[in-house]
């Protein structure tokens, strides 16, 4: 099983503020199979980047997605109040499909 | 508009059995595979299992395997989690979701709002 940790475990930063969000891989993750998502309190995750840096359909131009192996990071270039929620990562190149523990990203 | 609803969860004692069910609209249900994911109150996303479109080939956490069974019906649009020997740690929302294709290996593209679990005695 692929374990994914997630890194800062949260985020306090101010709206207008650039947000990176960090994924660790145990193994490499095959084809870069790591999605990212969003999760807002209440509500079902959202698929915001799949393929390690394809934004979803409708993912704001701001999300962006990178890495590759074992190291993959998210980025949120300035953020807008809707933007402070939970981001989980989450492989899906092994038959035992993982998530990460999460990232909060709160209003500081 | 694609959309997924759970139903069946509820109260349940431990060692107990129930049966989610998922039904799903607006696409073609039998070209995607689906899977269950859950997550226990305050706390994070767990992956729980995964079945091919053709359900054929299902996948399971360590966590459910031996206990869950993940079964979809195609021609009612219509997927499954049959959850026997249910215990504490099981008390989740559970959510069932469309993949991007019709293998596993795929993200997680649409997710319902999720049903409730809850084993207690």
């Amino acid at each position: 099983e692929i374990v994914l940790t997630q890194s800062p475990g949260t985020l306090s930063l101010s709206p207008g503020e650039r947000a990176t969000l960090f994924c660790r891989a145990s193994q490499s993750v095959s084809s870069n199979y790591l999605a990212w998502y969003q999760q807002k309190p209440g509500q079902a995750p959202r698929l915001l980047i799949y393929g390690a840096s394809s934004r979803a359909t409708g993912t704001p131009d701001r999300f962006s997605g990178s890495g590759s192996g074992t190291d993959f990071t998210l980025t949120i270039s300035r953020l807008e109040p809707e933007d402070f929620a939970v981001y989980y990562c989450q492989q899906y190149g092994s038959s035992m499909l993982t998530f990460g523990g999460g990232t909060k990203v709160e209003i500081k | 508009e694609v959309q997924l609803l759970e139903s069946g969860g509820g109260l349940v004692q431990p060692g107990g059995s129930l049966r989610l069910s998922c039904a799903v609209s607006g696409f073609t249900f039998s070209s995607y595979a689906m899977t269950w994911a859950r997550q226990a109150p305050g706390k994070g996303l767990e992956w729980v299992s995964v079945i091919s479109s053709s359900g054929v080939s299902t996948y399971y956490a360590d966590s459910v395997k031996g206990r869950f069974t993940i079964s979809r019906d195609n021609s009612k649009n219509t997927l499954y989690l049959q959850m026997n020997s249910l215990r504490a740690e099981d008390t989740a929302v559970y959510y069932c979701a469309k993949l991007g294709s019709s293998w596993i290996n795929s993200y997680f593209d649409y997710w319902g709002q999720g049903t409730l679990v809850t084993v207690s005695s």
